[in-house]
């Protein structure tokens, strides 16, 4: 079975500061991973995804996430952040084969002016 | 966006009472899930579907049934509500079985 931990319930950070929000993962098998952003009152909006190949993936509003195999680890970052970033922030794995994701409880990210 | 909807947005319910939701694509994809959402445990899987009449169950699956009679729709049914069913539910599409794209959500409550 997989797994996934997100470490931070909350994270406030100031605008334009850098922001990371930590994702590890369990699973015996290759995962596919995703970063998906949630806005207030909405439905989930896919932000980045890791299948295969470079380990550095860009998504969309500028953020990035890593991918990190010994450590089972996709961080999301983002070197400055905005006040419209407020969000809830979630990773999320599947195994290739099966066509479910697995999802973290969530990181809210709260940015203040 | 990929063109999901779901009905309807927000419904206020009596515990005991029958409650469908539905949801609605027009993506043609093969795969459509549906997950519930609390506070503290992110989005959890009830059912899914990879094909009209394919349906199999996800992590939460006690007190809900679905049904998949086209492929555009993916119906949710708890046959008789309970107060632990009130939750925000979203429907997920998917085509290739990696990336879901997700409804904008309904919002159970159950009294």
């Amino acid at each position: 079975a997989q797994s996934v931990t997100q470490l931070d319930s909350q994270v406030p950070v100031f605008e334009e500061a850098p922001v990371e929000l930590r994702c590890n993962y369990s699973s015996s098998v290759s995962v596919y991973l995703f970063w998906y952003v949630q806005y207030p009152n909405q439905g989930l909006q896919l932000l980045l995804k890791y299948l295969s190949g470079s380990t550095l993936v860009k998504g969309i509003n500028g953020f990035e996430a890593e991918f990190n195999k010994s450590q089972t680890s996709f961080h999301l970052r983002k070197p400055s952040v905005h006040i419209s970033d407020t969000a809830e922030y979630f990773c999320a794995v599947s195994r290739g084969s099966n066509y479910k994701l697995t999802f973290g409880k969530g990181t809210l990210l709260t940015v203040n002016p | 966006d990929a063109g999901i909807t779901q009905s309807p947005r927000h419904k206020v319910t009596e515990t005991g009472t029958p409650v469908t939701l539905r949801c609605h694509q027009t993506e043609n994809h093969r795969y459509m899930y549906w997950y519930r959402q609390d506070p503290g445990h992110g989005l959890r899987l009830i059912h899914y579907s990879y094909g009209v009449k394919d349906t199999d169950k996800g992590e939460v699956s006690d007190g809900y049934s679905v049904s998949r009679s086209k492929t555009e729709d993916f119906l949710l049914t708890l046959e008789s509500a309970t107060s632990s069913q009130t939750s925000v539910y979203f429907c997920a599409i998917s085509e290739g079985g990696d990336t879901q794209y997700f409804g904008p959500g309904t919002r159970l409550t159950v009294l």
